[in-house]
Order: structure tokens, then C-alpha cells, then sequence
């Protein structure tokens, strides 16, 4: 399976700030998708990221305050925006690979803390 | 809509013994079932699936799993635990059927403590 790489791996973040989380794939992959892992929780999808086009978004997520960008079938971009503390969490990206569309493998995430 | 459940929030076995982790599902149409493995500060790392053919699966680090499809479980087992086992284990469903094809969901995962 193609390994995933996440840029920041953390970071502590003032409230009503923004950050760009980068996840990119070294192979070609069919999807991508953006999850959230509050404390203690599971993992809960906040958007499937589509190449070339906008995001399909999840119930209770919205571009405003997540936009996502896919420029190519390798690289994507998760953006947290005007953040407060209850985006306290980590940010998994994830893909499928292009031959196999059940099998899907995980970034190392990037845990966000907001003051 | 598809949901997973995993009915114990940690499980503690001695090192040596039998460990098994549950899992449960419900989804319209067939299902795709996945274990996956979370160390701390960690991505989840893939463990194994069930798509078709036989109901026991084995997968990575002597890892195996049984799909009961009356019972619509699929527990995640090994005959033997080891120390290093110790981890977050997150059982997910996808399926074919329905809004959200193709996508996982997960249950809320399972700690696993082997003690020494």
C-alpha cells in the first residue's frame, strides 16, 4: 500500500488563527479523505477530497471552516480555519488506492491544539 | 446508515493468554469489514479485512478475524498475546449499497492493555 506523509505533524495555534495541513501520498491514489480524532474518540470523516473539483463535505462540516484543496491525484490540503479550542484534535488524512477500493491507508495524523 | 460497535472501551489480558477484541456491524447490503491498529501518537495502521470467501481472516502480526454473519460480528483475535500488542484497536464496515458507498465507518475503538 502507498505511504502517507502529514505536514505539520502538531502544532499550538492561537484562537482565530488558521492552519494549512498538508498530506501527501507517493503513489497515485483513486481518493482521498480527511478525518478528525477528537481525545478519546473515534474517528469521524469531515470530507471525501476530490481532484479538481470541491470537497464532498460530511453532516456538521462546511468548506467555510475546513476548506480542502486536491490540485493532483498525490497531494491535498486540509485548512482549519478562525480556530478555537474545540478544534482541539488530530487530523488524519487517508487514501484508497487506485487498484483496490476497499483497502484504504492512513497519514500519521497531526495533532492540533488550540489556545 | 452504516455503524460499528465495539462494546468494550479496554481490555486487559496477561501476555501469553488468548486475546479478543468485538465487533459488531450493521449495513444495508453486503459488508466490507476492516481492523485497524492505532499506537500512541501514531496514524492507524491497517490490520486486516473481510470482503469475501472465507469467514476467518488472518492478517499482519498473527492477527485473525472471524465474520459471523447471523451474528454480524467480526472479532478480531490471537492465540497468543504479546506486550507490544498493546495499542487502540478500531474495528470499520464499509459496503456497496446505499449513500456514502465505499465509505469506512468506524466504531469508537477498544484499548487493548497485555500485561506482563
Amino acid at each position: 500500500s502507498a505511504v502517507i506523509s502529514q505536514k505539520p505533524s502538531r502544532d499550538i495555534c492561537q484562537r482565530g488563527t488558521s492552519l494549512t495541513i498538508q498530506c501527501q501520498v507517493d503513489s497515485q491514489v483513486t481518493m482521498m479523505f480527511w478525518y478528525r480524532q477528537q481525545p478519546g474518540q473515534s474517528l469521524t470523516l469531515i470530507a471525501t477530497a476530490n481532484q479538481g473539483s470541491e470537497a464532498t463535505y460530511e453532516s456538521g462540516f462546511v468548506i467555510d471552516k475546513f476548506p480542502i484543496s486536491r490540485p493532483n491525484l498525490t497531494f491535498s490540503t486540509l485548512t482549519v480555519s478562525n480556530m478555537s479550542p474545540e478544534d482541539s484534535s488530530i487530523y488524519l488524512c487517508s487514501g484508497r488506492d487506485r487498484g483496490n477500493y476497499n483497502e484504504q491507508f492512513f497519514g500519521p495524523g497531526t495533532r492540533l491544539t488550540v489556545l | 446508515a452504516q455503524s460499528v460497535a465495539q462494546p468494550e472501551d479496554q481490555v486487559n489480558v496477561a501476555e501469553g493468554n488468548p486475546l479478543t477484541v468485538k465487533c459488531t456491524y450493521s449495513v444495508s447490503g453486503n459488508p466490507y469489514l476492516f481492523w485497524y491498529v492505532q499506537y500512541p501518537n501514531r496514524g492507524l495502521q491497517f490490520l486486516l479485512k473481510y470482503i469475501t470467501g472465507d469467514n476467518l481472516v488472518k492478517g499482519s502480526y498473527g492477527f485473525e478475524a472471524e465474520f459471523n454473519k447471523s451474528q454480524t460480528s467480526f472479532h478480531l483475535k490471537k492465540p497468543s498475546a504479546l506486550v507490544s500488542d498493546s495499542a487502540l484497536y478500531f474495528c470499520a464496515v464499509s459496503s456497496l449499497s446505499g449513500a456514502g458507498s465505499y465509505q469506512l465507518t468506524f466504531g469508537k475503538g477498544t484499548k487493548l492493555s497485555v500485561i506482563p
